[in-house]
This record gives C-alpha cells, sequence and structure tokens, in this order.
C-alpha cells in the first residue's frame, strides 16, 4: 500500500467544517484513496473513496489535489457523533483496474474531537 | 437485513485451546474479511475471500485458518491459542471490495 501520513489528533467545534488532511505521497495513478471511520469500540465504518476527481456523497467530500500526492476529507457541519478515528488508506492496485481486493491497511488515524 | 453478524461478542481461552470465530453475512456479498485489532492500533487484514471456497493470506495470517464454504459464511479458527492472540476480532463483507460493512467484532482474551 502506498504510505499514508495523517496527524494524530485535531479538534473541532460542533457545526463547523472538519478537514482532515492526508499524505499518499507514493501513490500509483491508477490507485485510489479510501477513508474510513472508526466510533470507539465499534467497527469501521466506510465513508468514501476517490481515485484523482473531487468526490460528495450524502457523509463527506474529498478532495484530491491534481497531483494526488495527498487528499483532504471534508464534513461540512461536525457534530458529536462524527468524534472518531479517521483512517486514509490507499490500498496497493493489483491490476490495471485499480482493483485491491478491498485489502486495505488501517494505519493509526487521525483521532477527531468534535467539541460542543 | 442484519448485516454482518459476529459470535460470540466475548471470549476468554485459555493458553493452547482453540475456537472458531463465527461471521454470517445476509448482503449476498462475495468478498470477506477477517481483521484483527490490538489496543491503540489500526485493523490488520489476516485473511479474506473472494468467493465461496476461495480464501488468501492477509498481513497476519500466521496461527489462524479459514474456510469459505457458503457465500454467506466465513469462519475464522484458531489453534492453539497464544497470548499474543489477544485482540479484538472484525469480520467485513463487500460487494465490490471497495464498500465494507463490518460486524460489531468479537473481544477475545487469551490467558
Amino acid at each position: 500500500d502506498a504510505k499514508t501520513t495523517q496527524p494524530p489528533s485535531m479538534d473541532c467545534a460542533e457545526g463547523r467544517a472538519a478537514n482532515l488532511p492526508c499524505n499518499h505521497s507514493t501513490i500509483s495513478g491508477n490507485e485510489y484513496v479510501y477513508w474510513y471511520r472508526q466510533i470507539h469500540s465499534q467497527g469501521p465504518q466506510y465513508i468514501i473513496h476517490g481515485l484523482k476527481n473531487n468526490e460528495t456523497n450524502e457523509m463527506a467530500s474529498l478532495i484530491i489535489t491534481e497531483d494526488k500526492k495527498s487528499s483532504t476529507l471534508i464534513l461540512p457541519h461536525a457534530t458529536l457523533r462524527d468524534t472518531a478515528v479517521y483512517y486514509c488508506i490507499a490500498p496497493t492496485s493489483l491490476n490495471a483496474g485499480g482493483t485491491s481486493y478491498g485489502k486495505l491497511t488501517f494505519g493509526q488515524g487521525t483521532i477527531l474531537t468534535v467539541h460542543p | 437485513n442484519a448485516g454482518v453478524t459476529q459470535t460470540p461478542k466475548f471470549r476468554i481461552l485459555k493458553i493452547g485451546q482453540s475456537m472458531t470465530l463465527q461471521c454470517t453475512q445476509d448482503m449476498n456479498h462475495n468478498y470477506m474479511y477477517w481483521y484483527r485489532q490490538d489496543p491503540g492500533m489500526g485493523l490488520k487484514l489476516i485473511y479474506y475471500s473472494v468467493g465461496a471456497g476461495i480464501t488468501d493470506k492477509g498481513e497476519v495470517p500466521n496461527g489462524y485458518n479459514v474456510s469459505r464454504s457458503t457465500t454467506e459464511d466465513f469462519p475464522l479458527r484458531l489453534e492453539l491459542a497464544a497470548p499474543s492472540q489477544t485482540s479484538v476480532y472484525f469480520c467485513a463483507s463487500s460487494y465490490s471490495g471497495i464498500e465494507q460493512y463490518f460486524g460489531p467484532g468479537t473481544r477475545l482474551t487469551v490467558t
């Protein structure tokens, strides 16, 4: 997997946008970036993924730089329930189509604390 | 849909004992995975399967075995339990390998 680097912890005020950065300078052109989060003691939850274009879904937005060396996960209006560990993952592509068979490597992630 | 279910929720094993962690999904997903998570650490992939009858090793397979005889079930077998296998075990499934759905986990202590 491409090495990913995330800050160990971040704080955010409730109602404000949370911007979580991730560096993945060794990622290849056909490899995806995935974001998951893990709320205390629960199994991880998929948030979003992208290849090179910006992506948005009902949970978050993902901004990937043009050179693909970094990305930012944006939670537009953070709530207390968004307090969790956020993982940025860039699994190794096993073929030209970018398939990794879901072999994910979870690093230490970023502990996001949303406070009132 | 129940999603991904795991049993048991908690278990204490003595060194050298064996056990099977059960995982079942009702979403007809082809891909299934077993991870372990040690305290304060990220998840590590133990084994995965891309369909019934097909399994492969992940990052930390030693001390574990798996089988996949049906689409729904993916049991994880621990033989000769060791204290180093004390961990939380998560099972997950996926339709395409992209969005994985995780179970609630099994907390295992080996003493």
